[in-house]
């Protein structure tokens, strides 16, 4: 069936640091990937997607390219801030809508 | 314009008892998705439902039921609850239902079991 794996946490990084989470999958077919969010107590924000092999999405100075060669859709970010500060969350759609998530990956980012 | 909300938002049952849980998605919404998040783990899939129509089912028992409403809202029922079933219960919204469509998630419902 399908799955998601991401890396382990947590990640800690100063601020203006470089950040990236990795992330593979498989699946069946041709999903769309996507990243979301997760800040304390709050429910999933999601934070971007893509739906086809090369697309690259962007969102709030976050990257991640749909790379269907490597099966990954790692999640960048060039200086992160406190506020980054969260779990995030790898995830596949089936063609109903139905997402498969990681596991999540805490990023803790100190002043 | 409101997102989707959920009620309650913290909930505490004891094991055998049963819980109802409720989403309100968001205005225009036809589909509806509920998670179960257990604590450090992802969400994981228990129901879709688009025009008041199951679409799918997770790998849940059948203790676990739900139902949309002409007004898209939507319960998710846990009868014969057990410690396990303590988690962060998400509900989701999209415009349509299928993967081009991106779900939309509330806060959850906090259902401790004890």
């Amino acid at each position: 069936g399908d799955s998601v794996t991401q890396m382990e946490g947590p990640v800690t990084l100063s601020e203006e640091a470089f950040l990236t989470i990795n992330c593979t999958y498989t699946a069946t077919g041709y999903p769309s990937l996507f990243w979301y969010v997760q800040y304390p107590g709050e429910g999933l924000q999601l934070l971007l997607k893509a739906t086809k092999a090369d697309d690259k999405g962007s969102n709030k100075g976050f990257e991640a390219t749909y790379r269907k060669e490597t099966t990954s859709f790692h999640l960048e970010k060039g200086s992160v801030q406190v506020s980054d500060s969260a779990v995030y969350f790898c995830a596949l759609s089936d063609s109903w809508g139905k997402l498969q998530f990681g596991a999540g990956t805490q990023v803790v980012v100190t002043p | 314009d409101a997102g989707v909300t959920q009620s309650p938002t913290h909930l505490i049952k004891t094991r055998g008892q049963q819980v109802t849980l409720r989403c309100s998605p968001i205005s225009g919404h036809k589909s509806v998705s509920w998670y179960q998040q257990v604590l450090g783990q992802g969400p994981q899939f228990i129901f879709q439902y688009y025009e008041k129509e199951e679409r799918g089912r997770g790998n849940f028992p059948d203790r676990f039921s739900a139902r949309q409403f002409p007004n898209y809202s939507s319960e998710l029922n846990v009868n014969a609850l057990l410690l396990g079933d303590s988690a962060l219960y998400l509900c989701a919204s999209s415009l349509e239902e299928g993967a081009r469509s991106p779900l939309h998630f509330g806060n959850g419902t906090r259902l401790t079991v004890t």
